[in-house]
């Protein structure tokens, strides 16, 4: 299979500190992640693409200047969220596929942040 | 961009009955349509996938069918179960594990006894 785990599975920060969450592919290389952030009782909404060695894409609205990523090796993508507020709480997941693969994602478990 | 809608947002259907999701897309050069199954608090989990290629996929109770003329793809689940009971995403993609997936919003599933 294609296992992605995702660290830490729930945090709670105050306002105003960082929180960095991890992303690795377990069993497999992933050139590509992808971070997703979900709301209670809505969709997955894509917030950037992870290259492995390069920087990061983000979609429109996300700033990158608060939400750092950093794809360090093929089996691990980083999240920071920078001086996090009460509006940041939020659902954290992670995606990647195989390298070289076809188009499946295999998504990480998640991370549930809450700031205080 | 791709745009992904999804019908309904909240299904109710007693067990042994079939459930139907429909989700209708934008871009014409989208062609990898998944579908994941996500329970509360948990990760997405793939259930089936389709490919530009074919109109019908099937496996074992659950089936997706494709219309790329209308750009739309449904997912059909038979003799549902109440562990069927989920919250259904659609989504869309282009080839290639680089290209990203535009989701639906969501179908909440509810199976009662």
């Amino acid at each position: 299979g294609a296992v992605v785990s995702q660290h830490p599975s729930w945090v709670i920060c105050k306002s105003g500190t960082s929180v960095k969450i991890e992303c690795r592919s377990l069993d497999f290389q992933a050139t590509t992640m992808f971070w997703y952030r979900q709301f209670p009782k809505q969709s997955l909404m894509l917030m950037a693409t992870s290259n492995e060695g390069s920087k990061a894409t983000y979609e429109q609205g996300v700033e990158k200047d608060k939400f750092l990523i950093n794809h360090a090796s093929l089996t691990l993508s980083t999240l920071t969220v920078t001086s996090a507020h009460p509006e940041d709480s939020s659902f954290y997941i992670c995606s990647g596929g195989r390298a070289g693969g076809q188009d499946t994602q295999y998504f990480g478990p998640g991370t549930r942040l809450t700031v205080l | 961009g791709e745009n992904v809608e999804q019908h309904p947002s909240t299904l109710s259907v007693q067990e042994g009955d079939s459930a139907v999701i429909k989700c209708t897309y934008s871009d014409s050069a989208s062609n990898y349509f998944p579908w994941y199954k996500q329970e509360l608090g948990k990760r997405p989990q793939l259930i089936i996938d389709i490919r530009s290629n074919v109109g019908e996929k099937k496996d074992q109770r659950i089936a997706v069918t494709l219309n790329k003329t209308a750009k739309h793809f449904s997912l059909h689940i038979t003799e549902t179960q109440p562990e069927d009971s989920a919250v259904y995403f659609c989504a869309a993609t282009g080839t290639g594990t680089a290209s990203k997936l535009t989701f639906g919003t969501g179908t909440r599933l509810q199976v009662t006894l």
